[in-house]
This record gives C-alpha cells, structure tokens and sequence, in this order.
C-alpha cells in the first residue's frame, strides 16, 4: 500500500524553527518528485515547496522562499521541510505528496500524506 | 504563480449536474489538475491533464477545457460528493492552487 506519514508538528513561537518529516512507502520513492502543500485553519491549499527526484532540484512559493529548506534521503525513504523564522501566518497543516509521474516536478499530486499540525504562536 | 479564480460555492440537488469553473491566464498552456476535499481529510486527486480521471474515481467526474477556463463536471451528484474542490496548475517553477469551491448537495 502506498502511504506517507507525515510528522514533526507543534507549537512554536514566532521566529522559532520547526523540522518536518514524511516517511514513504510502497513505491520507489527515489523516482518521484516530492511536495509540501499546507492549509491553514479554514482557508484553502497553498503550495509551498517541492524537490526533483534527485534532490538536485527544489522550488519554493515567495512566502517562504529564504526561510524553508526542503530536502530527501532516498536512502531512508524520507522528505523534509526544515522552517525557520516562522512567523503566525505559516501556521497550518502541512501535507506531503507525491507527484503523479515521474517525468516533471511540478504537476499532479495523486498521493497525500495525512497532514501534520504547525502552530506558530507565542 | 498565478492566480486560479473559482467560484466559492455551487449548490446542487441529488442528481443533477454540477460544473465548477476555474480561469486564470495561463491554463491555455498548462494542464489543470481537480482535487476533493473533506472535512479533516486530505485532498483527493480526482482529474489530472485537464480531463483525466485516475483509476477508482467515479466516471460521473469529468474535466474540461475552453481557452482560459477549465471546468469539473459531476453528473448526477451523490450525496457523498460534498466537499471542498480545488483546481490546480503548474509551470516549469512553481504550482498554484484555485481559491477553492465548496460544493453543497441540497
């Protein structure tokens, strides 16, 4: 069964940093483009990151770009979102996913992780 | 990124046909993507390139396209079909999602 669970979440004060995690299982994570997408509390999705199969490649929304740093380790089957400076608009949930192919980085997401909760407040 | 405009809500009756819009600039050259939400739950990918459905997604979900606007169609609309929808689309740096259309089964 394909699966990502997603991890890392919490209460953070503003400026603070926060490391979020994404364990994959089966499909040969090492051949897909990954994605963060985050929600916040009653509001629609926003895209904010996503990293070529390679991890050669990323791409970042303006409103985090400097801030956030997405990563993966083929080897562990895991992708990352390391925040930092956050701020009380970051708060949300925070999906991974999947791109659908293999071939372009950016396109459909067919697979979701379950969400992990950021809370940035003091 | 681009801007994705939907409409925030469309209301339906048991049955009958459901289209959501979504129009930006930039749909003519890039595919759209259709996802379902609801309530607590993750996003569902329900049309991708415009018009495809994934396995096990009910065939009364179809996507269409018409110069700047991309439309998802539900014929005969269940019950179960309440929910959040959201268009997506994506160039070679970046993804934008639509603002969101909730769909409400009368």
């Amino acid at each position: 069964e394909v699966q990502l669970v997603g991890s890392g979440g919490g209460l953070v004060q503003p400026g603070g940093s926060l490391r979020l995690s994404c364990a994959v299982s089966g499909f040969t994570f090492s051949s897909y483009p990954m994605n963060w997408v985050r929600q916040a509390p009653g509001k629609g999705l926003e895209w904010v990151s996503a990293i070529s199969s390679s991890g050669g490649s990323t791409y970042y929304a303006d409103s985090v770009k400097g801030r956030f740093t997405i990563s993966r380790d083929n080897s562990k089957k895991m992708l990352y979102l390391q925040m930092n400076s956050l701020r009380a608009e970051d708060t949300a949930v925070y999906y991974c996913a999947k791109r659908r192919d293999a071939v372009a980085t950016m396109g459909a997401l067919d697979i979701w992780g379950q969400g992990t909760m950021v809370t940035v407040s003091s | 990124s681009y801007e994705l405009t939907q409409p925030p809500s469309v209301s339906v009756s048991p049955g009958q046909t459901a289209r959501i819009t979504c129009s930006a600039d930039a749909l003519p050259k890039q595919y759209a993507y259709w996802y379902q939400q609801k309530p607590g739950q993750a996003p569902v990918l329900m049309i991708y390139k415009d018009s495809e459905r994934p396995s096990g997604i009910p065939e009364r979900f179809s996507g269409s396209s018409s110069g700047t606007t991309v439309t998802l169609t539900i014929s005969g609309v269940q019950a179960e079909d309440e929910a959040d929808y959201y268009c997506q689309s994506a160039d070679s740096s970046g993804t934008s999602f639509g603002t969101g259309t909730k769909v409400t089964v009368l």
